[in-house]
């Protein structure tokens, strides 16, 4: 079974903070993705990394996929109420099949 | 564009009885659609994977009699829970590969299934 850790479990930081979370296994992904999900939605997909060393910015968000395409990163810059949400990461396996991190959920306070 | 609809949102279902939720893909064309659900406070669990015009691969432990799954048309794949008990009370979420970008995963906005 290809398990995929995510950390911080949970995370309640100030406005303004700054905040890094991470997915790490022990398995190569052929892509990993993150998604933030809200309560009683489906996960909205925040962006696919596919390359080993890649790094993409989606406004304040920074996401890093590890060399070895075992392991990604999340980092948030200068948080905001409106980020507050369950963070997903997810790495593909074969047949495009996707295991889930266990999910970070962010609280930003004001 | 990649919207992906669920219907119902939310059902309430008798002990004993079956329930159908659909899925469709609502502007692309989906040749994989997957099956999850989603307990409380905890991350998804991928029930199945559902090809069109083929039968569905099932994950360990899903009962694939209790959990069926039809996927008809390139837009639309249905899950039936059978005899649906209340350990079956769940969050379930569907979602679609779009075919010219098979990693991406675009998921509709779940249905809360609570048997009674």
């Amino acid at each position: 079974t290809q398990l995929l850790e995510q950390s911080p479990q949970f995370l309640s930081i100030q406005e303004g903070e700054n905040l890094t979370v991470y997915c790490n296994s022990s398995s190569v992904f052929s892509s990993l993705q993150w998604y933030r999900q809200e309560p009683g939605e489906g996960p909205v997909l925040l962006v696919t990394v596919v390359t080993g060393g890649e790094v993409k910015k989606l406004k304040r968000l920074t996401f890093q996929f590890g060399d070895a395409r075992k392991d990604s990163s999340l980092h948030i810059t200068a948080a905001q109420p409106g980020d507050t949400g369950l963070y997903l990461c997810a790495g593909e396996t074969s047949g495009s099949r996707l295991t889930f991190g266990e999910g970070t959920q962010l609280t930003v306070n004001p | 564009g990649a919207v992906v609809s669920q219907h119902p949102s939310w059902v309430i279902c008798k002990s004993g009885t079956s329930v159908k939720i659909e899925c469709r893909s609502l502007d692309f064309q989906a040749t994989t659609m997957f099956w999850y659900r989603q307990f409380p406070k905890q991350s998804l669990m991928l029930m199945a994977t559902s090809n069109e015009g083929s039968k569905a691969t099932y994950e360990q432990g899903v009962e694939k009699d209790k959990f069926l799954i039809n996927h008809a048309s390139l837009t639309l794949s249905t899950l039936t829970v059978t005899s649906a008990h209340p350990e079956d009370s769940s969050f379930y979420i569907c979602s679609a590969n779009r075919q010219a970008f098979s990693y991406e995963q675009y998921f509709g906005p779940g249905t809360r299934l609570t048997v009674t």
